[in-house]
């Protein structure tokens, strides 16, 4: 069975100030794909990053950074500098190899950031 | 352009009725999906499909039935047999297992 926590529900900060997302998963399956996911207000999903199990390198994009550690199992997302067009709501998904290419979400984190 | 469509962007129904939401792409993506998502419970898997004339029930696919006649278009009919329907849905498209899913932008259902 797979599993994906994310649990800080709400977060808000005022712009400029760094963010944080956590986002713990659970697989049996030694093989593995994590994926974030940006839901703004209007709806449709984002996509922003994969990563494979077997890659633990992190990985910078613009004021983007994701952190991902096996040892606690833990696949985090930091936005640098937030600004107003970041507030959305953002989920951590894990697809494992043997899932028939089956997503696991998180419940979401709804970021807001104030201006 | 490329990309996964949804239609209609909102939908109402009466009770007793069968309502079905379009998901077309024209990606070539062999595998599509159909998600429910409701307020804080994140996106669960309704149905999926790997190929054409193919798909499996996902986590919550009572009160739901899909088709694949077409490698472009995954219906979904949300049947009156689920109590509940009212929640946003969203449809993705994929190619292969370590790829994203590409969503499409959602239909909300509402019941009248």
């Amino acid at each position: 069975a797979q599993k994906v926590t994310q649990a800080q529900t709400e977060i808000s900060v005022v712009e400029k100030e760094d963010v944080t997302l956590d986002c713990v998963y659970e697989t049996r399956d030694t093989t593995y794909y994590l994926f974030w996911y940006k839901q703004p207000p209007s709806g449709e999903l984002v996509f922003l990053i994969r990563r494979n199990s077997f890659d633990e390198q992190n990985e910078i994009s613009g004021r983007y950074s994701w952190n991902f550690q096996k040892s606690t199992s833990s696949f985090n997302f930091t936005i640098t500098a937030s600004q107003v067009v970041d507030s959305a709501v953002y989920f951590c998904a894990l697809r494992g190899e043997a899932s028939n290419y089956k997503l696991t979400f998180g419940k979401g984190t709804l970021l807001t950031v104030n201006p | 352009d490329g990309g996964i469509t949804q239609s209609p962007k909102y939908l109402f129904r009466k009770e007793g009725q069968n309502v079905t939401l379009s998901c077309e792409q024209n990606l070539n993506h062999d595998a599509m999906y159909w998600y429910r998502q409701d307020p804080g419970q994140g996106l669960r898997l309704i149905y999926y499909s790997q190929i054409v004339n193919d798909f499996q029930k996902g986590d919550i696919a009572e009160g739901y039935s899909v088709s694949r006649e077409k490698k472009e278009s995954f219906p979904l009919t949300v049947t009156s047999a689920q109590k509940n329907p009212t929640a946003f849905y969203l449809c993705a498209g994929g190619v292969n297992s370590n790829q994203p899913q590409h969503f499409g932008d959602g239909t909300r259902l509402s019941i009248l």
